[in-house]
């Protein structure tokens, strides 16, 4: 157990609607990241906060938004869901967002189906 | 992100030592070289760590060539639990310290 939350663990919803995913961080982690896995591309890392703060973009569509909130658990928010937006997504958490040898630690994902 | 290049398999038998391979030529000197696995259908774990010299720690150790254009991980022991794809990966310093994942190596485990 990383101590990394993730909820909902399966998600199955139709196309055009929107989902929001949720990620309690490590007790005293300030940095939350969110990841996305598919089949034919990997593990993509799409967005990091740190303390509130967006830190550092990465291949995140408009349609998705994230935000982290005072209590430092986030928010993964997908929109207009698209058949290809079926993955794996993973939140994880590190101490702090500067720290190039602190651990990141991965939750055990949630699983959305878009049909 | 500077890249790293890694075999897409390898094989072993269990209880028998593994050498993962992993190549970054362009390493620059502030880089980090991380190593995470992710066992099937579990989040990605954390392995090891290192910046210059070799490391060991209870899961493995890691071997780091002296100049630092490839390193090895090294599971002295493999067991069944221990088939994932491990993941090399170069940590860039600075505010933006976030994983940048390749395909990692696919480890088999033969009882």
């Amino acid at each position: 157990d990383s101590g990394v939350t993730q909820t909902p663990k399966h998600l199955i919803t139709a196309t055009g609607q929107r989902v929001t995913l949720r990620c309690s961080p490590r007790s005293g982690d300030l940095s939350v990241y969110w990841y996305q896995q598919s089949l034919d591309q990997g593990l993509q890392f799409l967005i990091q906060y740190y303390n509130g703060e967006e830190r550092a973009k990465g291949n995140i569509l408009e349609r998705f938004s994230a935000q982290q909130f005072p209590d430092l658990h986030s928010e993964l928010n997908l929109s207009s869901l698209e058949l290809g937006d079926s993955a794996l997504y993973f939140c994880a958490s590190s101490v702090a967002g500067q720290g190039i040898g602190n651990t990141i630690y991965f939750g055990e994902g949630s699983w959305l189906t878009v049909v | 992100d500077a890249k790293t290049t890694q075999p897409n398999s390898m094989e072993s038998n269990e209880e028998e030592p593994v050498h993962l391979p992993c190549n970054h030529s362009t390493i620059s000197g502030t880089d980090y070289i991380h190593w995470y696995r992710q066992l099937p259908s579990q989040g990605p774990e954390y392995v090891i760590h290192g910046l210059t010299s070799n490391v060991n720690n209870r899961m493995a150790s890691l071997a780091i060539a002296e100049d630092r254009k490839s390193s090895t991980l090294i599971l002295h022991r493999a067991t069944l639990r221990d088939a994932a794809v491990y993941y090399c990966i170069l940590r860039v310093g600075g505010a933006n310290s976030k994983l940048t994942f390749g395909k990692g190596i696919t480890l088999s485990v033969r009882p």
